[in-house]
This record gives C-alpha cells, structure tokens and sequence, in this order.
C-alpha cells in the first residue's frame, strides 16, 4: 500500500509552545486530512484539505496543502495540556479509486504542563 | 447522534476459537472499512465495503472476512485467531463519492483484541 511518512514521530513540549508536524507521501494527493486520536478512542477529524496550497484552520489549529500536492503540514498554536494525544495525517491518492485513504504513522504529543 | 458503534471494545480469546467484532453506523454510509492499528505501523486497512455486498481486500487481510449483508452493518470475522492479529481494530464509515473522495471516515471507538 501507499506510504505516508510522517514526521516527527513524538513531541515533548511545554505548554503554551507552538508545534509543528508534516506528513509527505511518494505520490500526489488530492486530498489530505489530519486526525486526533485520544488514548482509548478512535480518530477524530480535525481538518480537511481538497486543493494544493490550501490553508485551513480550525481554531488553534492550522493546517495546509503542500503546493507539490505530496505533503501537508499542521501546526497547534499555544498548547494545552487536551492536545496531548496522537495525530494522524491520512491522503487520498490522485490516481485513487473510491474512499481509499492512507494513514501516516501518527505523531504522539506529550504537553507538560 | 451520528455514530459507528463497535462492540464489544475489549475481547481476549485463545488461539483458534473463531470471533466476531461487530460494526454499525447510523449515517446511512456507503462505504465502510476496518483498520488494525499496531505501535509504530499506524492504521492499516484490512478490508473495505463500497456498498452492500460488495467488499475488497485491504492492505493486511489474511486471516480475516468480512460480509456486508446490510448496509448500517459490516462485521470482522477472525475464523481461527492467532497471536499476531492482537492489536487495536477500528470501524469507520463514510460518504462515498463517485471517482474519489472528498470526505473522511468517522470511526469507532475501537475493539482492543488479545488473542492467547
């Protein structure tokens, strides 16, 4: 299957710091979405992004299409400690059929408060 | 509420005995699919419905069926469980839009399966 790297794999951060994560892949996008898994619970979606460059935000969150359409990114403005959890990126491949996403390995975020 | 309900969310079993885990959404979804989620792997898709009777295979699904008899349902049968297919499994649902999708999956809450 499509492979979706995503970087870094875990963050310790204080809170109130800014973080930022990337998720790049080895073919093009037309679609890219970020998730938040809370420990114990199934991802919830957090923002999704339908065109390159796109910029989306969702009130401290803010995440963009990669203008090569191979990469996305999404950043957390001043943390708190409810951030703390795993964040997925998952694509939908250009040449993709159907609902087929690909997740990435998750990036596990630690607050300290 | 709009949901996709997995039961049970915590299973050990032995080696062998078959189990079922079943899945079901509300949001009248066409398509559904189950994910194993593994420390260090992330979500793999194990197999995935388009509509009712219709399922294909995922990127990890040996050792696993799946039917769609029903389009609010879509259960994960292990037939004989082994050691390795314990991990975190994960239902979810979506839209289906013709020639791609531009709508992403609600999930479960999860099924955490131990087999010994």
């Amino acid at each position: 299957g499509q492979q979706l790297n995503q970087s870094p794999q875990s963050m310790f951060i204080q809170e109130g710091e800014d973080v930022s994560m990337n998720c790049t892949s080895s073919s093009i996008f037309n679609t890219w979405l970020w998730y938040k898994q809370d420990p114990g619970e199934g991802p919830v979606l957090l923002i999704a992004l339908y065109k390159a460059g796109e910029l989306t935000s969702n009130g401290r969150l803010t995440a963009q299409f990669g203008t090569t359409r191979k990469d996305s990114f999404l950043n957390i403005s001043a943390s708190i400690p409810s951030d703390v959890g795993i964040y997925f990126c998952a694509g939908h491949p250009f040449s993709g059929t159907g609902n087929q996403f690909y997740f990435g390995t998750g990036t596990s975020l630690t607050v300290i408060p | 509420e709009a949901q996709v309900t997995q039961n049970p969310r915590y299973l050990i079993t032995v080696t062998g005995k078959k189990l079922t885990v079943t899945c079901s959404q509300n949001m009248n979804h066409e398509y559904m699919s189950w994910y194993r989620q593994d420390p260090g792997l992330g979500l793999r898709q194990i197999y995935y419905s388009m509509n009712v009777e219709v399922t294909d295979k995922g990127d990890v699904p040996e050792g696993y069926k799946v039917s769609r008899k029903e389009k609010r349902n879509f259960p994960l049968i292990l037939e004989s469980p082994s050691p390795n297919q314990t991990s975190l499994y994960f239902c979810a649902s979506s839209i289906r839009q013709g020639g791609g999708s531009r709508y992403g999956y609600t999930f479960g809450s999860g099924t955490r399966l131990t087999v010994v």
